[in-house]
């Protein structure tokens, strides 16, 4: 089965510098992978997402992520840090049963002072 | 951008009673899910619903819970005899498509407490 780590459940950094939200995964085969954001009070919304393409993914909001095969990493950046950035953030695995199954990380919380 | 909307944002409810959990998903979509997560835990699968019939489910996904997309445009979770257990946040998704490439879009969820 597949599986999602993320290291950190807490990450806090000052507007304007880098951002680093790092997840490992687990999977038997090529996975498919995600990050999804939550802000207070709102839904899961889609940052970005790997599916077998181009290893380092663009998403929005100037967030990127590269897919890393040989060290299981999918690990997400912005070089810059907004203060609209705080927010929960997921990384994702899909089971690809045919049907999308997600399987979710526990979630990094990101918090940026000013 | 269209977008998926559940009702209420936040129920309460008693141990032992039904509650039925609404959205409405993104109209030209024909795969939807529900997730829930209990607070302090991870998103977790529900179940998925194709084709006006559930096409998988997980090992939480018991007896008390059932799914029904009434009338085309609405598409429910239906808890029969709630526990203390199932307070939780209940979010739905819609997708175009079954593949990894079309993305789930998911709504602002219900907050169900079970009281």
């Amino acid at each position: 089965a597949q599986s999602v780590t993320q290291l950190d459940s807490h990450v806090s950094v000052s507007e304007g510098t880098p951002v680093l939200l790092r997840c490992n995964y687990s999977s038997s085969y090529s996975p498919s992978l995600f990050w999804y954001v939550q802000h207070p009070n709102k839904g899961l919304q889609l940052l970005l997402k790997y599916t077998s393409a181009a290893t380092l993914v663009k998403g929005i909001n100037g967030f990127e992520a590269e897919f890393k095969k040989s060290e299981t990493s999918f690990h997400l950046t912005k070089p810059s840090a907004h203060m609209s950035d705080a927010a929960e953030y997921f990384c994702v695995v899909s089971e690809s049963t045919g049907f999308q199954k997600l399987v979710f990380g526990t979630g990094t919380r990101l918090l940026v002072s000013p | 951008e269209p977008e998926v909307t559940q009702t209420p944002s936040h129920q309460v409810t008693q141990m032992g009673q039904e509650v039925i959990l609404r959205c409405v998903p993104i109209s030209n979509h024909l795969y939807f899910y529900w997730y829930r997560q209990i607070l302090g835990q991870k998103v977790e699968f529900l179940v998925s619903f194709y084709n006006n019939e559930i096409s998988e489910k997980s090992e939480i996904f018991d007896d008390q819970f059932s799914v029904e997309r009434p009338d085309g445009s609405n598409f429910t979770l239906k808890i029969r005899s709630t526990k203390l257990e199932d307070s939780a946040m209940y979010f739905c998704a819609s997708s175009a498509d079954r593949q990894d490439n079309s993305p789930l879009h998911f709504g602002n969820g219900t907050r169900l407490t079970v009281t």
